[in-house]
């Protein structure tokens, strides 16, 4: 199957670190992406990682990738009240291919 | 950089009228653009797939009659909602990509069809 499955909700207070996690299910994935949608919004590009890499992180954003349990998490450092959203998870099948698949969104709550 | 540009942001109009929104890349040249529908609280769902100057790929299930897509040049892709009836309102978002390089995408556009 071609599914990306995410927790729908999390809810996390100011200054603490939010995890989100996300699984996928086709191996032959070579790009995973997180992107972030704020109310009414597009979707904002934030992190990715190529499928031959472990962790990768930028800023208050780590991103962590267990490929052998198809298992992907996004860590918030920090988080601020800004941080509030919908995060997507997507992957990318090959090299050669061209449409991403998302996962239905975790939805983040921060609060101060 | 790697801004897209979507227009307009919000539609509302009557049933039976076409609606065209437009998709482009500011600062980059796309070789390929993408549009998805959103429902509330869902997912992103591919709609079709544009290359410039090509006829652009429809997902299952995407009538390529009633959502006329136009990718006429690298920088510009158009949808066009033709005759929109209320089942047609959503949430349209575009994005564009270079080669290989992450997909970037559109501030998307709300089509409410009364």
């Amino acid at each position: 199957g071609e599914d990306v499955e995410q927790s729908l909700f999390l809810s996390v207070r100011e200054g603490d670190s939010s995890v989100i996690n996300c699984t996928y299910t086709d191996s032959s994935s070579t790009y995973l992406y997180w992107y972030k949608q704020e109310p009414g919004a597009g979707l904002q590009l934030l992190t990715y990682i190529f499928s031959n890499m472990d962790m990768k992180q930028d800023q208050r954003l780590t991103v962590l990738l267990n490929k052998k349990d198809k298992h992907l998490s996004l860590r918030i450092a920090d988080t601020q009240t800004g941080d509030s959203a919908i995060y997507f998870c997507a992957e990318k099948k090959d090299q050669a291919g061209t449409a991403l698949i998302f996962g239905k969104g975790t939805t983040l709550s921060v609060s101060s | 950089g790697a801004v897209v540009s979507q227009h307009p942001s919000r539609v509302i109009c009557k049933s039976g009228t076409s609606v065209k929104i437009e998709c482009r890349s500011l600062d980059f040249q796309a070789t390929t653009m993408f549009w998805y529908r959103q429902f509330p609280k869902q997912s992103l769902m591919l709609m079709a797939t544009s290359n410039e100057g090509s006829k652009a790929t429809y997902e299952q299930g995407v009538e390529k009659d009633k959502f006329l897509i136009n990718h006429a040049s690298l920088t510009l892709s158009t949808l066009t909602v033709t005759s929109a009836h209320p089942e047609d309102s959503s949430f349209y978002i575009c994005s564009a990509r270079v080669g290989d390089q992450p997909q970037h995408f559109g501030d998307g556009t709300r089509l409410s069809i009364l």
